[in-house]
């Protein structure tokens, strides 16, 4: 399993645009990048996920650069509701073993 | 349509006695999983499982032991709780998914105090 780096925590304020990296500089080619997010007292959910250059949802954004080393997880007009930990996980696709590192706590304020 | 389920939510026991947590799924999903987030620590695989009957080691399965007679039940067991094994348990399941990375459905969580 890729070992990812992606910072303790990050604040932010209502409307305004969240940007977390994360970096995978051991990704194998069969590996794919997922987000998850986890809210207090829950458990994770899935977000988002991507192979290479840029995936969109309804929720989030992620952008893969070309060397696929880092990605980032973009989240549009956060609101309060958005407050939680992030976790980046880098996997193959036959490979069910996920490897949850400490995440990303994101506090949004009003 | 209910998903995944655990139970209890919250569980109070006392060092040296046996523990089922229980977990329920109602998507067929081949895959199960056990996980417990303790502080400092994130989320650490226990067990898996593949199919009915199939089953494997986490990443801290030490303590625990699992059981798949049913695709849709994974209940693990505490055979001896210990302090160190107060936690919060998670259960996942997800299923195989071609040409993509699988996603795993967590269940609520519950909450295991070993006193």
């Amino acid at each position: 399993l890729a070992k990812t780096t992606q910072p303790i925590s990050m604040d932010s304020y209502e409307g305004q645009e969240v940007n977390i990296t994360c970096s995978h500089n051991n990704i194998a080619t069969n590996d794919y990048i997922t987000w998850y997010q986890q809210f207090p007292s829950q458990g994770p959910r899935f977000i988002i996920q991507g192979y290479k250059t840029k995936v969109t949802n309804e929720v989030a954004s992620l952008f893969i650069p070309a060397d696929r080393k880092s990605s980032t997880l973009s989240l549009p007009r956060v609101s309060l509701s958005d407050t939680a930990v992030y976790y980046c996980l880098v996997g193959r696709s036959n490979d069910y073993k996920l490897s949850f590192g400490a995440g990303t706590t994101v506090t949004v304020r009003a | 349509d209910a998903g995944i389920t655990q139970s209890p939510r919250y569980k109070i026991t006392e060092t040296g006695r046996q523990v089922t947590l229980m977990c329920h799924q109602t998507w067929s999903h081949s895959y199960m999983f056990w996980y417990r987030q303790d502080l400092g620590h994130g989320l650490r695989l226990i067990y898996y499982s593949a199919a009915a009957d199939i089953t494997d080691k986490g990443e801290v399965p030490d303590g625990y032991v699992v059981s798949r007679s049913k695709t849709e039940n994974f209940p693990l067991t505490l055979e001896s709780a210990t302090r160190s094994q107060t936690s919060v348990y998670f259960c996942a399941s997800s299923m195989w998914d071609r040409g993509r990375k699988e996603t795993q459905y967590f269940g609520p969580g519950t909450r295991l105090l070993v006193l």
